[in-house]
């Protein structure tokens, strides 16, 4: 089946350093990739997704290259702000054989600190 | 825009309850899934419904039931709570062909 691995945190870093996340995936379809981002006390809320290889997303300073060659898609920001703390999971969605595309398989998540 | 919403917002139950959680989306969205969140695991597909009165099983649908009466509402119901247990459930919902989820704020288990 599908898989999603990405950073095992937890990551503390301080405000104005770089960040990197890495995920990695496995399927045999042609997936759809997603970053998430979850802030505490509330649900999962979509960062940016990429559809097709090649491209990157970005989203409030963060960005990520679909690399397909290498089956990963880091996340990527040059300088993070305390407001980033949160947690941050990758995804894939791979389409079924109806074509419809309705399941998300995601990482297991990176818990991300922004110290002052 | 729209919203979901999940209540309770904190359920605490005794072991072997019966625990119903219900969801509501304003979406007008298709599909709607329930997924389980637990620390250093990620999300996990409990059930989803394509439709109203459609149920597909997840990764993990074993302990649980799933029903979708109406389009805007999708309940999950753990069958036999066990002690111990603590995890938040995650209501989502999005267009039938289209993958982008949106989620609901979750519902906090905690099983004494």
């Amino acid at each position: 089946g599908d898989s999603v691995t990405q950073t095992e945190g937890p990551v503390t870093l301080s405000e104005g350093t770089s960040l990197t996340v890495n995920c990695s995936y496995e399927t045999k379809q042609y997936p759809t990739l997603f970053w998430y981002v979850q802030y505490p006390g509330e649900g999962p809320q979509l960062l940016f997704k990429v559809p097709k290889a090649n491209e990157k997303g970005s989203s409030r300073g963060f960005e990520a290259t679909y690399n397909k060659e290498a089956t990963s898609f880091h996340l990527q920001k040059a300088s993070v702000q305390e407001s980033d703390s949160a947690v941050y999971y990758c995804a894939l969605s791979a389409p079924n054989s109806g074509g419809s595309n309705y399941k998300l398989t995601f990482g297991k998540g990176t818990l991300l600190t922004v110290t002052p | 825009g729209g919203i979901i919403t999940q209540t309770p917002k904190f359920l605490i139950g005794q072991e072997g309850q019966k625990l119903t959680l219900k969801c509501q989306q304003n979406f007008n969205h298709d599909t709607m899934y329930w997924y389980r969140q637990d620390s250093g695991k990620g999300l996990r597909l409990i059930y989803y419904s394509i439709t109203e009165n459609d149920l597909q099983k997840g990764d993990l649908s074993e302990g649980y039931d799933a029903s979708r009466e109406k389009k805007s509402s999708f309940s999950l119901t753990v069958t036999s709570a066990q002690k111990n247990e603590m995890a938040v459930f995650l209501c989502a919902s999005s267009i039938w062909d289209q993958d982008t989820q949106y989620f609901g704020p979750g519902t906090r288990l905690l099983v004494l």
